[in-house]
């Protein structure tokens, strides 16, 4: 079986400042991780993946996650929020090939 | 443009009264699913597809059914829908290769939503 957890529910933060979001997953077998994006009114964009080749991935706009195996985590980051990031994160893990589980959601506030 | 296209984006009905929510992709994609978002719980799935004629049960199959006659449709029924089936669903299709672990490569692109609300 595979879970996701993605821990608060709603992050904010201040024009400038870096940007975290936790994943942790469960995993039986070596999995696929994914950070998707949504904005407001809008379908999931990938921001990133990863794949099993570099443990650090780079998004797009600006955003980075490592994968850390020995902490079964995926956490996203980027350096400095902008206004443009507000917008709803979701990270979800896939290992049995046909099925892509969800976390539950990081919605991002950005602070002028 | 390589889209995936949902219809309708907003429908608001009645206890029991059947409706469909059609999806629709040009990408040739083989692998198709349908899932739905609530608030806290993420996005979670209903169906999916790995090819024409092929469908199964995702997460949260009850009160849902499926069919995929053609390789670029994959039409969600609700044959009897419920108050708590009130959600927002999104289609979302993707390329799929042989071998199990190989879809875990590739990446969905998603509908823009579906807004149901049941009365």
């Amino acid at each position: 079986a595979q879970s996701v957890t993605q821990l608060g529910s709603h992050v904010s933060v201040s024009e400038g400042a870096l940007v975290l979001l936790r994943c942790n997953y469960s995993s039986s077998v070596p999995p696929y991780l994914f950070w998707y994006v949504q904005y407001p009114n809008q379908g999931l964009q990938l921001l990133l993946k990863y794949t099993s080749a570099a443990t650090l991935v780079k998004g797009i706009n600006g955003f980075e996650a490592e994968f850390k195996k020995s902490e079964t985590s995926f956490h996203l980051t980027k350096p400095s929020a902008h206004m443009s990031d507000a917008a709803e994160y979701f990270c979800a893990v896939t290992a049995a090939g046909n099925k892509l589980t969800f976390g539950g959601g990081t919605r991002v506030l950005v602070k002028p | 443009e390589a889209q995936v296209t949902q219809n309708p984006r907003y429908l608001i009905t009645v206890t029991g009264k059947k409706l469909t929510v059609t999806c629709s992709q040009n990408m040739n994609h083989e692998y198709m699913s349908w899932y739905r978002q609530d608030p806290g719980l993420g996005l979670r799935q209903i169906y999916y597809s790995m090819n024409v004629e092929v469908t199964d049960k995702g997460d949260v199959p009850e009160g849902y059914k499926v069919s995929r006659k053609e390789k670029r449709n994959f039409p969600l029924i609700l044959e009897s829908p419920s108050p708590n089936q009130t959600s927002l669903y999104f289609c979302a299709s993707s390329l799929s290769l042989a071998g199990g672990l190989s879809f875990g490569a590739n990446v969905l692109t998603f509908g823009a939503g579906s807004r149901l609300t049941v009365l």
